[in-house]
């Protein structure tokens, strides 16, 4: 079936540093993927749709300019953490599109990345 | 997209079957029911989805009322390895949008 390789799985970095979390497609070709944080004890919320090629789509009340999404490849789409405070400490996943639109099984998600920012 | 609605907590016993509702009474004509799961700390994870028919796969069934307005998904010999956060999802947009789910507590 379709893997979703997402790196790193944690990382702790200091407050006002940037991090950056990968989501690659290992045996597909992944036109969307798609970002969702996710806050202890709480469902998953997206935060942007990123194509490949073009800009990503950010939801309502995600700052797109702290949250850099780059989709270069059709296999890799980055998320970018500018200035990291520790509110943005969260559980971070990605989602891959096997192009089957919109029917669920064509979704395949990452394991996620925890990031801890002190 | 159509909201659904699940309770937020139920427990099985295992080697028993969980039954697991979803109300979404708002549902349109072309929009899709999807269930996934996240286990603890891990991505969610797909199980089943469906238009109108019943459905089965090796993971579960899923049952869709006649009117559509409800489902429930059927894990027909929980294990303790089920237990996660079951989340029902509707909608026939290119994007998931997941609602707060259902925690299955599987116990020995």
């Amino acid at each position: 079936g379709a893997v979703v390789s997402q790196h790193p799985s944690w990382v702790i970095c200091k407050s006002g540093t940037s991090v950056k979390i990968e989501c690659r497609s290992l045996d597909f070709q992944a036109t969307t993927m798609f970002w969702y944080r996710q806050f202890p004890k709480q469902s998953l919320m997206l935060m942007a749709t990123s194509n490949e090629g073009s800009k990503a789509t950010y939801e309502q009340g995600v700052e797109k300019d702290k949250f850099l999404i780059n989709h270069a490849s059709l296999t890799l789409s980055t998320l970018t953490v500018t200035s990291a405070h520790p509110e943005d400490s969260s559980f971070y996943i990605c989602s891959a599109s096997t192009g089957q639109g919109a029917y669920g099984e064509g979704y395949t998600f990452g394991s996620g990345t925890r990031l801890t920012v002190v | 997209d159509a909201k659904t609605t699940q309770p937020t907590s139920m427990d099985c016993a295992e080697g028993r079957a969980a039954n697991l509702p979803c109300n979404h009474s708002t549902i349109s004509g072309n929009e899709y029911v999807y269930w996934y799961r996240q286990i603890h700390s891990q991505g969610p994870q797909y199980i089943i989805h469906g238009l109108k028919n019943n459905e089965t796969n090796e993971m579960a069934s899923l049952i869709i009322t006649e009117d559509r307005k409800s489902s429930t998904l059927i894990l027909p010999h929980a294990t303790l390895r089920d237990t996660a956060v079951y989340y029902c999802i509707v909608g026939d947009t290119d994007k998931l949008i997941f609602g707060t789910g259902t925690r299955l507590q599987v116990f020995p």
